[in-house]
């Protein structure tokens, strides 16, 4: 069936360093993924989107890039500050209009 | 303008019981999806309402039912808790005609004991 891998599932990065987080999808059909930051208590926050017809897609600090031919996206944070700490989720949308959740990435960042 | 709004916040209950949880879409939202997240995993998706009807439906046994009312706003049931069904329960809402917007709620945390 549909799903998605995510990579690493924890991730420790010194405050001030870049972080990338890794998915892939199974759906070929898939165009559309978000990603979401979920924080202690809360629900999932939409951080970033990008579209199938997009290579990559920028917005302050936050990056993701989609390689649609290998079925890779992936999360990129520049400068990582300490508010940044939390778990990402990335997603694809199926032909349902169902958004298909990986595991999570929990970001750790170190002072 | 207030988001996606869910109620209660945490609940418990004892095996066999039934819970019934509420959310109130994002103002200008119509359509409402609701989810299950276990604990250190992504959210599952349970169903999704539209127009007052069922639209599409997650690998979810039918204990799991819900409802749409007018107002779009919307409750999702779940009967014969198990303890597996101990949960964080999610609600998004969007607009049918952009199905790419969700907005979640908070979350509702079920305890089953």
């Amino acid at each position: 069936g549909e799903n998605v891998e995510q990579h690493p599932s924890t991730l420790s990065v010194q405050e001030g360093d870049s972080a990338v987080i890794k998915c892939t999808y199974s759906d070929s059909a898939s165009n559309y993924f978000p990603w979401y930051k979920q924080e202690l208590g809360k629900g999932p926050q939409l951080i970033i989107d990008i579209r199938s017809n997009v290579g990559e897609k920028k917005d302050q600090r936050i990056a993701v890039t989609l390689n649609k031919t290998a079925k890779h996206f992936s999360l990129h944070i520049t400068e990582t500050q300490p508010e940044d700490s939390a778990v990402y989720f990335c997603a694809a949308i199926n032909s349902n209009y169902q958004l298909i959740w990986g595991a999570g990435t929990k970001l750790i960042i170190k002072p | 303008d207030a988001g996606v709004t869910q109620s209660p916040t945490h609940l418990i209950k004892t095996r066999g019981q039934q819970v019934t949880l509420r959310c109130s879409p994002k103002s200008g939202h119509d359509t409402v999806s609701w989810y299950q997240q276990a604990l250190g995993q992504g959210p599952q998706f349970i169903f999704q309402y539209y127009e007052e009807e069922e639209r599409q439906r997650g690998n979810f046994p039918d204990r799991f039912s819900g409802h749409q009312f007018p107002n779009y706003s919307s409750e999702l049931n779940v009967n014969a808790l198990l303890l597996g069904d101990s949960a964080l329960y999610l609600c998004a809402s969007s607009l049918e005609t952009g199905h790419y917007g969700y907005t979640f709620g908070s979350g509702t945390r079920l305890t089953v004991v």
